[in-house]
């Protein structure tokens, strides 16, 4: 089966720009996730989809970061605006959408803020 | 609070040798343990898992240990080889939702 698929697979913008990702889950797979690995640490959760409903957003900067996911489907993050310490990784992951199942993760959008 | 995290952040093995990673928890009601590999510019590639109502699960090479008691869970990997050169993460998902935490991570490297 085709894995997770994320684009851009990096970015280099200024502060204060926008930005957004792109992910498209496996196929069939519900819930789907988006990641934020800073470098040297494990990837800390943002923002959890089942279909095209938010389960858990508590860790989502609202007044910059904004996720939507139409459709049940595809998903796109957006920051607007960026600051410096938004440089990381931004990881998309999906599973079936049971509870005790591993999720699969996409290589991720390397995001640098000059 | 919720919180995962390694014992070692790097560890250094002989090729062919086993590798044992550890890592604690410290929320007593997760239920289910995940160990993911991460290779550079890649995202995390799942290992093996394991539920709170077991102590051992194997795969191929592989080995995840849950100690409730001591709330540890370490990862064992038989004849390490070159290619299990990366960064392991243990995660842990609480019996309240699907919210899934993950560690800091251990670097592993394997020694020709």
């Amino acid at each position: 089966e085709a894995g997770v698929a994320q684009s851009p697979r990096y970015k280099i913008i200024e502060k204060r720009q926008s930005v957004a990702f792109w992910c498209n889950p496996i196929s069939g797979h519900a819930t789907l996730y988006w990641y934020q690995q800073i470098l040297g640490q494990g990837p800390k959760l943002l923002i959890q989809f089942q279909n095209n409903g938010v389960v858990d957003d508590s860790q989502l900067p609202k007044d910059r970061f904004s996720a939507e996911r139409l459709k049940g489907v595809d998903s796109t993050l957006k920051i607007q605006p960026a600051k410096l310490e938004d440089s990381a990784v931004y990881l998309c992951a999906s599973s079936p959408g049971g509870r005790d199942q591993p999720q699969h993760f996409g290589d991720g959008t390397r995001l640098s803020i000059l | 609070g919720e919180s995962v995290g390694l014992h070692l952040p790097t560890l250094s093995v002989q090729e062919g040798d086993n590798s044992i990673i550890n890592c604690a928890y410290s929320n007593s009601a997760s239920d289910y343990f995940i160990w993911y590999k991460q290779e550079s510019g890649k995202g995390p590639q799942f290992i093996i898992d394991i539920r709170s109502n077991m102590d051992k699960r194997q795969g191929q090479r592989v080995t995840v240990l849950l100690n409730k008691t001591v709330k540890h869970l370490s990862l064992q990997i038989a004849a390490t080889q070159p290619g299990d050169s990366a960064v392991y993460f243990c995660a842990e998902r609480g019996t309240g939702g699907f919210k899934t935490i993950f560690g800091a991570g251990t670097r592993l490297f394997v020694k020709a």
